[in-house]
């Protein structure tokens, strides 16, 4: 069964960092490519990043360019996103999503992060 | 405001059918494949249909894709109550800023 289960969500400071993590399991997880989707509170879904399978592309919302890093380490089946300089604005609950069958064919359950003095 | 246009709310009645559009552009919808999403309330996503028209194993057959030009429709057929739920056009989009982009979303009541 796949599973993609997040962490790493709290609450932080204006100016501050966040290290997120999914961890992978149920499928071969150096095979597919990988993506973080952000939804602020009542908000619609916002692509944040995106990674293929070997980190040889990546790509980034013009909104997170600069401040938040995607990587991936398929050794330990996991997906991270580094957020740096957080703003309020980026206050969401984050996904990881696989592109399998599909972009999105698998979502996580979600970590929420909150940006606030 | 999102790249991809939807209808902020439709509804329909139980067992009716009922249709979500979805507007983009050359960039997107017209040079890339559309998936759709379900967000039950208080839930993650979930995809409903992927490549313009194709269906993930366990999604029934009352939920339906099309793509012509650069819109695409989410059809659901026989509503049911546990349709509620907030739905979302997504496609690739090969512009300058390439990336994924969703649309705003659509609420689906069923009255």
């Amino acid at each position: 069964e796949v599973q993609l289960v997040e962490s790493g969500g709290g609450l932080v400071k204006p100016g501050g960092s966040l290290r997120l993590s999914c961890a992978a399991s149920g499928f071969t997880f150096s095979s597919y490519s990988m993506n973080w989707v952000r939804q602020a509170p009542g908000k619609g879904l916002e692509w944040v990043s995106s990674i293929s399978s070997s980190s040889s592309y990546i790509y980034y919302a013009d909104s997170v360019k600069g401040r938040f890093t995607i990587s991936r380490d398929n050794a330990k089946n996991s997906l991270y996103l580094q957020m740096n300089s957080l703003r309020a604005e980026d206050t969401a609950v984050y996904y990881c999503a696989r592109y399998g069958s599909g972009w999105g064919d698998y979502w996580g359950q979600g970590t929420l992060v909150t940006v606030s003095s | 405001q999102s790249v991809l246009t939807q209808p902020p709310s439709v509804s329909a009645a139980p067992g009716q059918k009922v249709t979500i559009s979805c507007s983009g552009s050359s960039s997107n919808i017209g040079n890339n494949y559309v998936s759709w999403y379900q967000q039950l309330p208080g839930t993650a996503p979930k995809l409903l249909i992927y490549d313009n028209n194709k269906r993930p194993s366990g999604i029934p057959d009352r939920f339906s894709g099309s793509k012509s030009g650069t819109s695409a429709t989410l059809g659901i057929t026989g509503l049911q109550t546990g349709d509620e739920a907030d739905y979302y056009c997504g496609t690739w989009d090969s512009s300058l800023s390439a990336g994924q982009v969703f649309g705003g979303g659509t609420k689906l009541t069923v009255l």
